[in-house]
């Protein structure tokens, strides 16, 4: 059984439609986190949580607003989605006495047209 | 500020053939940090294969070894035979303690085929 699962698996959508990706985590931890990944670069940071309510920046934040809703749920919004976010999105979670040993879901392909 | 480096892909040998996967980092907000290895299969999200928080210790999981060598700055990952199902995209990466929380800091991945 997944401890993180993310839905949907693939999104396409078009220039300026709006995105919602979903993640759920059963790990009963505090930290979920949204990452991005593409070619020829790391999975880069766009934003964190340590708790429901919590919201906190991170490397490339630009264009995405975050959401924590309960300590399982963490949402990734884009509200007009560009060409430029054209990604692989992975969601993780971590535990508070060990934040950098993070948990990831499977991924979300997103394709902006 | 800290960034990590890596063997460029795709990275393709054949079965039992040895492997190593080169990994050097910089991290100027922390003097030791913490590195890792973690693997994506296809189709999966990644997952932690190995973690060495102390200078000069060694780590291993399902063959692979990785040395975390503070004088190069280095955290080589190296399996001595490796199998078709090793096949997968590997991450090094190190933790960062920046704004009061630990983040993660990847290179950016290389992709491994192993030929039967």
């Amino acid at each position: 059984e997944a401890a993180v699962t993310q839905s949907p698996r693939n999104k396409v959508t078009v220039t300026g439609g709006n995105v919602t990706l979903s993640c759920r985590q059963t790990n009963s931890h505090n930290y979920m986190y949204w990452y991005r990944q593409d070619t020829g670069h790391g999975l880069r940071l766009i934003h964190y949580s340590y708790g429901a309510g919590n919201l906190q920046i991170g490397d490339v934040p630009d264009g995405y607003k975050a959401t924590r809703t309960t300590q399982e749920d963490f949402f990734l919004l884009l509200e007009l989605a560009s060409p430029s976010q054209t990604s692989l999105y992975f969601c993780a979670s971590s535990d508070e006495l060990s934040q950098d040993t993070q948990y990831f879901g499977p991924g979300t392909r997103l394709l902006v047209l | 500020g800290d960034s990590v480096t890596q063997t460029e892909g795709p990275v393709t040998v054949s079965e039992s053939e040895s492997l190593i996967i080169n990994c050097t980092y910089s991290a100027t907000s922390i003097a030791y940090p913490n590195l890792f290895w973690y693997v994506r299969y296809p189709g999966e999200g990644l997952q932690l294969l190995l973690k060495v928080i102390t200078a000069g210790q060694k780590g291993s999981s399902r063959g692979f070894e990785a040395t975390y060598n503070k004088e190069t700055t280095s955290f080589h990952l190296q399996k001595a035979s490796v199998q078709e199902s090793d096949s997968a995209v590997y991450y090094c990466a190190l933790g960062d303690l920046a704004s009061g929380s630990w983040q993660l800091i990847f290179g950016s991945g290389t992709q491994l085929t192993v030929m039967p």
